[in-house]
């Protein structure tokens, strides 16, 4: 039972252009969303969150929406860079349970 | 200087055997995570302890004990592996007890291997 998934095993998108990665969840307890960026052989880093109280988060390239009645977030990387490359996780959390929950990633792929 | 470091890197080990990652954070954090990513990708937590105490034990098998001498270092010992145990394993940290707005550090991660 994946409480969050991320059906896109891969994505490839052409460097300048804009990069959306896409998240869903089932669980409605879930109040809190980040996202994670991994390299090869690396563990993953902190990218950017959203709280369940916001619809919209932006750092920079970066920007995380949240659309809690259709239960689904994205990330949108813009413009997308070669350093982009990697993959991303999505992961969710609950008031009071004391983890996250993952997705099964996606990995990026920005062409020159 | 790196933040949160497990070794060994690699473990190439036959069913049966005992084996041990162990894993030290830098970052004076509170609590320590172990995280496993299996064949599918998802990565799924397996332990937290706060403070040397257990928090978190999700459903894992009894081959595998957290080990937590103090706060900045948590082991992961397994013992008769199997096949299905072949996956990579995270260790993380965050700085108080993974309230729901808290970021996770992880180390790079120790790729198991079981023939």
């Amino acid at each position: 039972d994946q409480q969050v998934k991320q059906n896109s095993p891969s994505l490839s998108v052409q460097e300048g252009r804009i990069s959306i990665l896409n998240c869903d969840y089932t669980n409605s307890m879930f109040d809190y969303f980040l996202w994670y960026k991994k390299y090869p052989a690396e563990g993953p880093t902190f990218l950017i969150s959203i709280s369940s109280i916001k619809d919209k988060n932006e750092d920079g390239r970066f920007t995380v929406f949240l659309n809690k009645s259709a239960k689904h977030l994205s990330l949108h990387i813009v413009p997308s860079q070669p350093g982009d490359s990697a993959v991303y996780f999505c992961a969710a959390s609950a008031q009071g349970a004391q983890k996250l929950v993952f997705g099964q990633g996606t990995r990026l792929t920005i062409n020159p | 200087d790196t933040a949160v470091s497990q070794t060994p890197k690699y473990l190439v080990t036959q069913m049966g055997n005992d084996k041990s990652i162990k894993c030290e954070q830098n970052l004076g954090h509170d609590t320590m995570y172990w995280y496993k990513q299996d064949s599918k990708k998802f990565l799924k937590i397996m332990f937290s302890y706060n403070n040397k105490e257990l928090i978190i034990n999700e459903t894992v098998p009894n081959r595998f004990s957290p080990k937590s001498p103090d706060k900045a270092h948590l082991n992961l010992h397994i013992n008769s592996l199997e096949l299905g145990d072949s996956a990579v394993y995270f260790c993380a940290s965050s700085l108080t007890r993974g309230h729901s707005n808290e970021k996770l550090f992880f180390g790079s991660g120790t790729q198991l291997s079981v023939l």
